[in-house]
């Protein structure tokens, strides 16, 4: 199992711009989610789904959107992109939302908005 | 508003002693806690669950603590090694996490 894998790595984007991060994973987990880290901030909770087209918004969602077509996939679009958004994002998943499951985390992709 | 606290201070201690790390919760009563571990440039890594019932859990060398009268969950590693130095992130629900403690087990 590849367990969580998030692409790219990198990204350097010019303010305005859009893209999309790549999330995926092997293990049938129902729940998925992406973070940001900042700094003194911690893991923040941009936004989630408990399956497939099913989506919800977390803590910080202006800004970002996210589908749900299959139970593997869980991709993170920047419409336009802001230095704000300067950040390392995190998908994890985990096997059911709610309850007592560990979450698994992917590598990370680390995005500078010049 | 829900908080997770940890005491964003590093933490260096001499190999070979315990390890203490705190979290501390606020405006709500976690049914559990996870413990994750993060190195630099990398994703956090599961640890141990504590469920609010639960007063202790034990992995190893690691130990943690629930106590719901003083809202907190401390987090302990014996006979620490160099190789345990990372931060360590504490969360609860699945959404909220601590900012994180890092740990420097010196030689």
């Amino acid at each position: 199992n590849a367990g969580v894998t998030q692409t790219p790595k990198f990204q350097v984007l010019k303010t305005g711009q859009s893209m999309t991060l790549q999330c995926a994973q092997d293990m049938n987990h129902e729940y998925m989610s992406w973070y940001r880290q900042d700094p003194g901030m911690g893991l923040r909770l941009i936004h989630y789904s408990v399956g497939a087209g099913i989506t919800d918004q977390g803590e910080v969602p202006n800004g970002y959107n996210v589908s749900r077509s299959t139970t593997e996939d869980f991709p993170l679009r920047l419409l336009s992109a802001a230095p704000s958004q300067t950040s390392v994002y995190f998908c994890a998943s985990s096997f059911l939302a709610g309850t007592y499951n560990e979450q698994f985390f992917g590598p990370g992709t680390r995005l500078t908005v010049l | 508003s829900q908080k997770i606290e940890q005491n964003s201070e590093a933490l260096n201690i001499q190999e070979g002693k315990t390890a203490t790390l705190t979290c501390n919760y606020t405006n709500y009563s976690p049914a559990y806690l996870q413990w994750y571990r993060q190195d630099p440039g990398r994703g956090p890594v599961f640890l141990l669950l504590i469920r609010e019932n639960e007063k202790e859990k034990r992995k190893e060398r690691l130990k943690v603590t629930f106590d719901t009268t003083l809202k907190q969950s401390l987090f302990h590693i014996t006979a620490s090694q160099p190789a345990d130095s990372a931060t360590y992130l504490c969360a609860s629900h699945q959404f909220y996490f601590g900012t994180g403690t890092s740990l420097t087990v010196i030689p």
